[in-house]
């Protein structure tokens, strides 16, 4: 099993305040994903980054993906309550018919007033 | 909508009853997923169907058994579970492609707690 390592497990921050979450692998990916999942919902996907040093920007979110594409970070830039929620990157190996994503152990973010 | 529709939403179940989740997808895509999702753990995944071929099983215990008679819906069966096979079980789809897969959509799971 491929692991992605996620880190920190859980942040608890007040609005207004910037915040990294990082995603670490020995594995090479051919592609990485970045989830978001609130409560009782399944992850709903914010991003995918391809290629290696790529930045892809959303809003206050921003993403990046290693040179060696083993790694990637998620920046959040003024949080908002409404970003709380479980962050989960996903690494995909393979090519071809339906190649698996593989989860990191995610990371629990609440923002407060 | 997220174009993933899982039934029912909550399920608890006895060890000795059968149960069966669906799931229907709206996205015209081509392959379909099982995910469990424990707490303090990452997701994890149970089957894979492609153009309606199981193509894999990550090593699932007998008493969950999926099917996928179409390529809009997935089923998976429960049979004699145990309580530890308590948690979120999310359906995904993806349109898989010569070169890889598009992303996965996500339904919005089923909470199933066995007594």
């Amino acid at each position: 099993t491929q692991l992605l390592e996620q880190s920190p497990q859980f942040l608890s921050i007040q609005e207004g305040e910037n915040l990294t979450v990082y995603c670490n692998s020995s594995s090479v990916f051919s592609s990485l994903q970045w989830y978001r999942q609130e409560p009782g919902e399944g992850p709903v996907l914010l991003v995918t980054v391809v290629t290696g040093g790529e930045v892809k920007k959303l809003k206050r979110l921003t993403f990046q993906f290693g040179d060696a594409r083993k790694d990637s970070s998620l920046h959040i830039t003024a949080a908002q309550p409404g970003d709380t929620g479980l962050y989960l990157c996903a690494g995909r190996h393979s090519r071809g018919t339906a190649s698996k994503l593989t989860f990191g152990t995610g990371t629990r973010l609440q923002v407060t007033l | 909508e997220t174009g993933v529709t899982q039934t029912p939403r909550h399920l608890v179940m006895g060890m000795t009853n059968k149960k069966s989740l669906k799931c229907e997808q709206h996205l015209g895509h081509n392959a379909m997923y099982w995910y469990k999702q424990s707490a303090k753990k990452p997701l994890e995944l149970m089957f894979v169907y492609s153009l309606e071929e199981r193509v894999e099983n990550n090593s699932v215990p007998s008493r969950f058994s999926p099917e996928c008679p179409n390529s809009s819906h997935l089923f998976l069966h429960l049979h004699t579970l145990q309580p530890e096979d308590s948690a979120l079980y999310l359906c995904a789809s993806s349109q898989s492609k010569s070169r890889g897969s598009t992303e996965a959509f996500f339904g919005q799971g089923t909470r199933l707690t066995v007594v």
